[in-house]
């Protein structure tokens, strides 16, 4: 089974920071790549599918990158709503794995 | 607007089998375009993939549940459900039913996501 692994656990940034999140596929998974946001109490909303596209009313702040094993979720100026977990999930096998999850938090 | 909602019992005992419906709205479950899945979340933990159910009825388990797990489908109710038996306190959770689109591209396979989700709903297992 493909494992997908996010780094780091967590991380506390600044409105109006650069925020980077990485994930790594266990084995090649092209670009079959989703990055879902999740507030507290809330289901995941999804941001981007196939690596790099961003989905219709996401701001274009948030874009995705990568192929292969190592994918890159980008926040290019981090804003108060921002603050969430985030999750990637791979769906090049019909075992849709998710990562740990990101946690970015205000400092 | 598609909207999904989970229904179900909030507390089930240990070694009992929980059963999760979601009721879909605003669109038709039987479309080749789409599939079903349901994920949880512990609470304070991450999300894990249990399970989907495709248009053609195939269905496809996360190994670690797959003894366990049933996803079904009822098109005459546009509703989807879940079952899980012998279930332990490891099974408390926030489950999430969710759409899974699939789009085909002209070289490889289709690329598919989850979207939208339903709200959740909280199962705990206890005597």
């Amino acid at each position: 089974d493909i494992q997908m692994t996010q780094s780091p656990s967590s991380l506390s940034a600044s409105v109006g920071d650069r925020v980077t999140i990485t994930c790594r596929a266990s084995q090649s998974i092209s670009s079959y790549l989703n990055w879902y946001q999740q507030k507290p109490g809330k289901a995941p909303k999804l941001l981007i599918y196939a690596a790099s596209s961003l989905q219709s009313g996401v701001p274009s702040r948030f874009s995705g990158s990568g192929s292969g094993t190592d994918f890159t979720l980008t926040i290019s100026s981090l804003q108060p709503e921002d603050f969430a977990t985030y999750y990637c999930q791979q769906s090049y096998s019909t075992h849709g794995a998710f990562g740990q999850g990101t946690k970015v938090e205000i400092k | 607007q598609l909207q999904l909602q989970e229904s179900g019992p909030g507390l089930v005992k240990p070694s009992e089998t929980l059963s999760l419906t979601c009721t879909v709205s605003g669109g038709s479950i039987s479309s080749s375009s789409y599939y079903w899945g349901w994920i949880r979340q512990p609470p304070g933990k991450g999300l894990e993939w249990i399970g989907s159910i495709y248009y053609s009825g195939s269905t496809y388990y996360n190994p670690s549940l797959k003894s366990r797990v049933t996803i079904s489908v009822d098109t005459s109710k546009n509703q989807f459900s879940l079952k899980l038996s012998s279930v332990t306190a490891a099974d408390t959770a926030v489950y999430y039913c969710a759409r899974g689109v699939i789009v085909v591209v002209p070289a490889g396979s289709p690329y598919n996501w989850f979207d939208p989700w339903g709200q959740g709903t909280l199962v705990t297992v206890s005597s």
